[in-house]
């Protein structure tokens, strides 16, 4: 059974900082792997996604994929308080997607 | 963009009654999902539904719960009869393919309290 574990579980940043957002799993065959953006009652939004190891960069946003190491993580460049949310890392295996529990990510401004 | 509308954003049931949960998925996509949130907890995945057919279900997804899509119409989970642990928040989700374009398009969810 595939497991997503993301860290850190909160995190505070001021406004321009750079944040890190890490997520590792367990199943090596996992296919596709995404971040996703939830604000409070809102509907989870993806964000941006990777299929092989490597970065992808999108504005301020990276997605960076370690295959070998079951870790992939999102980083935020100039991080703003409208970055404020929930950010959900997602794997996928064969027919399903896993997300992992979140980080409740806070830019103060 | 494209979005998955679900009906309706808030429902409270007695214990042992039945409840539908609708959801219109994004019009071109082909692979539908349920999820089920219980609050402050991680979002679990209850079923995959592709072609007319359940293609994956979980654990969570007990034999009081079914899943269709009459006609192309909505996308509905029922759950008969009800239980207290049902309580949650139930997203629905829809992608195109499983492939390159995987993404998935969520609903804002159905909020259920089973009472």
């Amino acid at each position: 059974q595939q497991k997503v574990q993301q860290s850190p579980e909160s995190l505070i940043v001021p406004e321009g900082a750079m944040t890190s957002l890490n997520c590792t799993f367990s199943d090596s065959a996992s296919q596709y792997f995404a971040w996703y953006r939830q604000h409070s009652g809102k509907a989870p939004k993806a964000l941006m996604s990777i299929f092989s190891n490597g970065e992808k960069e999108e504005g301020r946003f990276t997605i960076h994929l370690n295959k070998a190491s079951l870790h992939f993580s999102l980083h935020i460049r100039d991080s703003q308080p409208s970055d404020s949310a929930l950010y959900l890392c997602a794997v996928r295996g064969a027919y399903k997607v896993i997300f992992g529990k979140g980080t409740h990510l806070h830019v103060l401004p | 963009g494209p979005k998955v509308l679900q009906i309706p954003s808030h429902q409270i049931i007695d214990m042992g009654q039945m409840v539908t949960l609708n959801c219109d998925p994004v019009s071109n996509h082909l692979y539908f999902y349920w999820y089920k949130q219980i609050l402050g907890q991680q979002m679990e995945f209850l079923v995959n539904f592709y072609n007319g057919k359940v293609m994956e279900k979980s654990k969570l997804f007990k034999d009081q719960f079914s899943v269709e899509r009459p006609d192309g119409s909505y996308f509905t989970l029922k759950i008969q009869p009800t239980a207290l642990e049902d309580s949650a928040v139930y997203f629905c989700a829809s992608s195109l393919e499983q492939g390159r374009n995987s993404d998935y398009t969520f609903g804002s969810g159905t909020r259920l309290l089973v009472i």
